[in-house]
């Protein structure tokens, strides 16, 4: 068990729709990082959050958004969704405050299919 | 920009034998950090080891070691008296500073034969 907690595990709904994914960091962790696993583009940075504030930006088409909040949860919103959108979306954490560890640990993921 | 290249898409290796896989990048930061992970069929990914670029040491966590070649920028994984439960994608991925982004390379599927 990284510590890091995603949900849902599982997605499934239709092209035009809107839904929002939530990661959970480890207990101390800073940063959030989002990344996109699809079968044609692999393991693709999205976006990093560290303290609530946007700090880079990969691969996030202007149809994604994501959130940090106080609590340091994060949520990854997608809207207008296609096909092309299915993928297994992971976050992953570190930066701790308190050991400073800056090794990413990944959560289970969200399997969202698009129909 | 960094790229990490996976140049082996499938292995396989008897149970008990060794097997490396291969991975090269290339970067002009002379500060970085090299990660393999492992994705089993439950999709998780899973830290198996990780090497800063300024220790000249290989990094070994138990059955797992690298071969961290600064100079030819290549980072391999050895993995020593193979296990059914090694069955997995294994990515290698880059880091350029503490807390940046991870850049994978394409995986290595690996499958060990019993």
């Amino acid at each position: 068990d990284s510590g890091v907690t995603q949900t849902p595990k599982h997605l499934i709904t239709a092209t035009g729709q809107r839904v929002t994914l939530r990661c959970s960091p480890r207990s101390g962790d800073l940063s959030v990082y989002w990344y996109q696993q699809s079968l044609d583009q692999g393991l693709q940075f999205l976006i990093q959050y560290y303290n609530g504030e946007e700090r880079a930006k990969g691969n996030i088409l202007e149809r994604f958004s994501a959130q940090q909040f106080p609590d340091l949860h994060s949520e990854l919103n997608l809207s207008s969704l296609e096909l092309g959108d299915s993928a297994l979306y992971f976050c992953a954490s570190s930066g701790n405050s308190r050991t400073g560890r800056t090794t990413q640990y990944f959560g289970p993921g969200t399997r969202l299919l698009v129909l | 920009a960094q790229t990490v290249t996976q140049s082996q898409p499938e292995m396989s290796v008897q149970e008990a034998e060794t097997v490396t896989l291969s991975c090269t990048y290339d970067t002009s930061e002379s500060d970085y950090y090299l990660f393999w992970y492992k994705q089993p069929p439950s999709r998780q990914m899973i830290l198996v080891i990780r090497q800063e670029a300024y220790k000249q040491q290989n990094a070994t966590e138990n059955r797992f070691s690298v071969n961290f070649q600064k100079a030819a920028k290549s980072f391999s994984l050895k993995i020593s008296d193979s296990q059914l439960g090694d069955a997995a994608m294994y990515f290698c991925a880059y880091r350029r500073g503490k807390n940046e982004k991870l850049t994978f390379g394409t995986g290595t599927r690996l499958t060990i034969i019993p």
